[in-house]
């Protein structure tokens, strides 16, 4: 499986924007990039995906870099319920997902 | 149906028991997953079905592990003679196949949480 680097931790101000990174460098043409988070004692929840153009839905912005080598996920205003761990999956086609350790996203309020 | 069941919530049991869990995905999802999640970490892929065949096992899942989804609906996974080791959350997760326009979105439960003592 395609490997994604994320850092281990951020913090962001609650009300503020958030720009998750993603490094996954060994991406290959038919891997689509996929987020999910995973907030307090719950199972993780799907947030968006893309395969080369950015993408938007309610929940947040996915931006992705020309040579596909990196992605960040944008949270326009983050709220306190937006305190989770991010987790970034290459995937391809319908394979199970494949989940590294993601980032702790903290909200300040 | 409001999202995927898992049942029991939360297990103790003694080392040497066997246990199982049960879950219950969205009804008209024919895709179902297990993972395996310990403190700090990511969810671990253990395998997933499509209707009623086991299509995928990962390699940690050891032979004291066994799952089955009979009828192609609800899924049970048991542990035999559990480890300490074993102690995790166990996250169910349903899908339908991945179709043009659809996002393959994986729907997960709250988990089970496994205690061995």
């Amino acid at each position: 499986d395609a490997k994604t680097t994320q850092p281990n931790s951020m913090e962001s101000n609650e009300e503020e924007p958030v720009h998750l990174p993603c490094n996954h460098s060994t991406i290959s043409g038919t891997d689509y990039i996929h987020w999910y988070r995973q907030l307090p004692s719950q199972g993780p929840e799907y947030v968006i995906h893309g395969l080369t153009s950015n993408v938007n839905n309610r929940m947040a912005s996915l931006a992705i870099a020309e040579d596909r080598k990196s992605s960040t996920l944008i949270l326009h205003r983050a709220t306190l319920r937006d305190a989770a761990v991010y987790y970034c999956i290459l995937r391809r086609g319908n394979t199970p997902l494949v989940f590294g350790k993601g980032t702790r996203l903290s909200v300040i309020a | 149906d409001t999202g995927v069941s898992q049942d029991p919530r939360h297990k103790i049991t003694k080392r040497g028991q066997n246990v199982t869990f049960r879950c219950d995905p969205i009804s008209e999802h024919n895709r179902l997953y297990w993972y395996r999640q310990t403190l700090g970490q990511g969810p671990e892929f253990l395998t997933y079905f499509q209707n009623e065949a086991q299509l995928e096992k990962s390699r940690l899942l050891s032979d004291r592990f066994s799952a089955e989804r009979p009828k192609g609906s609800f899924s049970t996974l048991e542990i035999q003679r559990t480890e300490q080791g074993d102690s995790a959350m166990y996250l169910c997760a349903s899908s339908t196949p991945l179709t043009q326009g659809d996002t393959g979105e994986l729907f997960f439960g709250e988990g089970s949480r496994l205690t061995v003592l």
